[in-house]
Parts: structure tokens; sequence; C-alpha cells
């Protein structure tokens, strides 16, 4: 089945580590999102990349990069992890045409604990 | 600019009465509104889409939402709740050029026996 998966699914590490959280999908879908989820505070956009070239940064990108390595691979990272990243990241990927109106379809997840 | 706002962080029903969750919209175009549900230890998926045509959206497993733009309102609905409906719920809004989504920051539904 065509879908979206994330490498690692729970991951711990400690203060000032780099982590790398994978994404990749099979969807065949050239827009591809980070996001972030919090208890009370629902999913707020980290990055997002249109296409292998595109790069954009969304509402909390600060301690963050990301890398789009292909059409169907994009890479989440953690330069020096802290303590308040701690929280689950979601991939998203959607259609570029506009007839989808963006509809996101997510990856399970990756729980990040930092210590 | 978009935002959305969704009344209550839980909501708490028993099994076979009405759910009703609330999500209350800003844009400054006409907007797209989505419903997206998350059950444990899962990723979102999508209930339904609004996107201009009918203002009545019917979704999966029996939900329902109305696009209200007098009241700026998308408010999601089902008549009789099931144990399986027990999941985070967030409303999105996506409007302008490139229609990059806001999500509300969820509202838990909760099923009692």
């Amino acid at each position: 089945d065509a879908d979206v998966t994330q490498t690692p699914r729970n991951r711990i590490t400690k203060t000032g580590k780099r982590i790398m959280l994978e994404c990749s999908q099979t969807k065949g879908h050239d827009r591809m999102y980070w996001y972030r989820q919090d208890p009370g505070l629902g999913l707020r956009l980290i990055y997002y990349s249109f296409d292998v070239k595109d790069i954009n940064k969304g509402e909390i990108s600060d301690g963050y990069s990301v890398s789009r390595q292909a059409q169907a691979k994009f890479s989440l990272s953690l330069e020096s992890a802290i303590p308040n990243q701690t929280a689950l990241y979601f991939c998203a990927t959607s259609e570029a045409d506009s007839s989808s109106y963006n509809e996101q379809f997510f990856g399970p997840g990756t729980r990040l604990t930092v210590l | 600019a978009q935002s959305v706002t969704q009344l209550g962080s839980h909501v708490s029903v028993s099994e076979g009465a009405l759910v009703l969750l609330r999500c209350n919209y800003s844009s400054s175009v006409p907007p797209y509104l989505f419903w997206y549900v998350q059950y444990p230890n899962q990723g979102l998926q999508l209930l339904l889409k609004y996107t201009s045509a009918a203002t009545l959206v019917k979704g999966i497993n029996g939900f329902e939402a109305e696009f209200k733009k007098s009241e700026t309102s998308f408010h999601l609905t089902k008549p009789s709740a099931h144990m399986r409906d027990a999941a985070e719920y967030f409303c999105a809004v996506s409007s302008g050029g490139s229609y990059i989504p806001t999500f509300g920051r969820g509202t838990s539904l909760i099923v009692h026996p």
C-alpha cells in the first residue's frame, strides 16, 4: 500500500546530542511536511517542502533543520537536542494538484524524549 | 492570516449520545476546512473536508460537519457516539496561495459506556 513511514518510532536521547528523524513515502506526492505535536498545543508546522529544491520554514523552525534527499524522503534533524524538544513528531505529505486542497496524509509519528 | 479555535479541550459523552465538537475559524479569504481524527498511538487521518461545494459535508464513520460562513464555524457532529469514536479530533483551515494548513489545538472525545 502507498504509505508514509517514519523511523524511528520512539527515541530517547540526551541533551546536546544530534538526532535525525526520517520520513519516507510511497504516495508519489511532491509536498512533504514536518509537524510537532504537544499536549494542548495541537500540531505546529516546523518545515515544509514543495519539491526537492524547495525548503521552507514553518511556524517553529528554530533548533531544527531538514533535508529533502529525494521526492520520497524528507529528514528532520535536531543539531543539539534540548528537553523542550520532547514531543511527538509527524511527517505528512500532500499532492501538488490544487484539486486535493492540500489534504494531508500523515505518518505514524516519532515519539522523541530528550533527557 | 488564518487561525482555528476549537472550543473545549475535552468533550465527554455517553455511548449513544450526540457528539458535538466545535470549531471556529478566521480567514481573510474563502477557506478550505478539514476535520482529522487521531486514534491512540496513530497518525492523523482525514474525517471530512469542506471545499466550497455543499455546506453540509459527510465524512467517514457517520460524522458530518456544516460550514456556516456567517458564524465562521465548522462544527463536527455525530448523532450517536460509539466507544470506538474515542480519539483526538483536530480542525484545520487552509487558505491563500500555498494552502498550508493551520491546525487547532485538538479536542479529546471521551465516550462512556
